[in-house]
């Protein structure tokens, strides 16, 4: 079965912290995102990557960052979290051009900024 | 206006009924879409998948595409309490694979 895991479940953290979402897929997969889903708001692409060290902007990426150093991992960096950066987020991977065009999550974090 | 609409319910049905849940689109560019169920406090999981137009059947569930309208559809028959979800519609451009569009979901609650 194609997984994508992500490490951490629930997190609380302070204002101010710096904080690592960690994301792995087994899939080989090419193509990796972060989404943070808020009610009333859906999903929102916050970055992806198509390939290692490769990188670029989704519609919400201010105040994260992220890396992408294996095929297999990409983390999200929330260098100061805000209260306003309390969300679930979930990361998706996806093959590359060849196969369906379908994302798969991870089972999500739930972050709490106090 | 929003690329998908989607009415966010919540529609609460009774065990055994047919749910129809439904989402329309504006570009006419979409080719592939995807539902997803969502339970509680976890990840999306992916339901059905369907390129261009037409029917998919698995098991209780249907998703129809109408490209012409700009309507997809998901039947589930005989629904389950453990149907009761969130269900989001997802569909994307064949111009950019990368780029996803999500319906805001529709919370399904399927009573015994």
């Amino acid at each position: 079965d194609v997984k994508v895991t992500q490490s951490s479940r629930y997190l609380v953290k302070r204002t101010g912290e710096k904080v690592f979402l960690e994301c792995v897929q087994d899939m080989d997969h090419e193509n990796m995102f972060w989404y943070r889903q808020d009610p009333g708001l859906g999903l929102r692409l916050i970055y992806f990557s198509y390939d290692v060290k490769m990188k670029e902007k989704g519609d919400i990426p201010e105040g994260y960052s992220v890396s992408r150093e294996k095929k297999e991992r990409f983390s999200l960096i929330l260098e100061s979290a805000s209260t306003n950066q309390t969300s679930m987020y979930l990361c998706a991977s996806r093959k590359g051009a060849a196969g369906a065009n379908v994302l798969t999550f991870g089972a999500g974090s739930r972050l709490t900024v106090l | 206006q929003k690329e998908v609409e989607q009415d966010p319910g919540p529609l609460s049905v009774p065990e055994g009924a047919i749910v129809s849940l439904n989402c329309t689109y504006s570009n006419s560019a979409f080719q592939y879409f995807m539902w997803y169920r969502q339970y509680s406090r976890k990840g999306p999981e992916l339901l059905m998948y369907t390129y261009s137009s037409g029917n998919k059947e698995d098991g209780r569930f249907t998703a129809q595409v109408d490209k012409s309208s700009k309507y997809i559809s998901l039947f589930i028959r005989d629904s389950q309490p453990s149907d009761s979800a969130t269900y989001l519609c997802a569909m994307s451009a064949g111009y950019n694979f990368n780029k996803f569009y999500f319906g805001s979901g529709t919370k399904l609650n399927v009573k015994p």
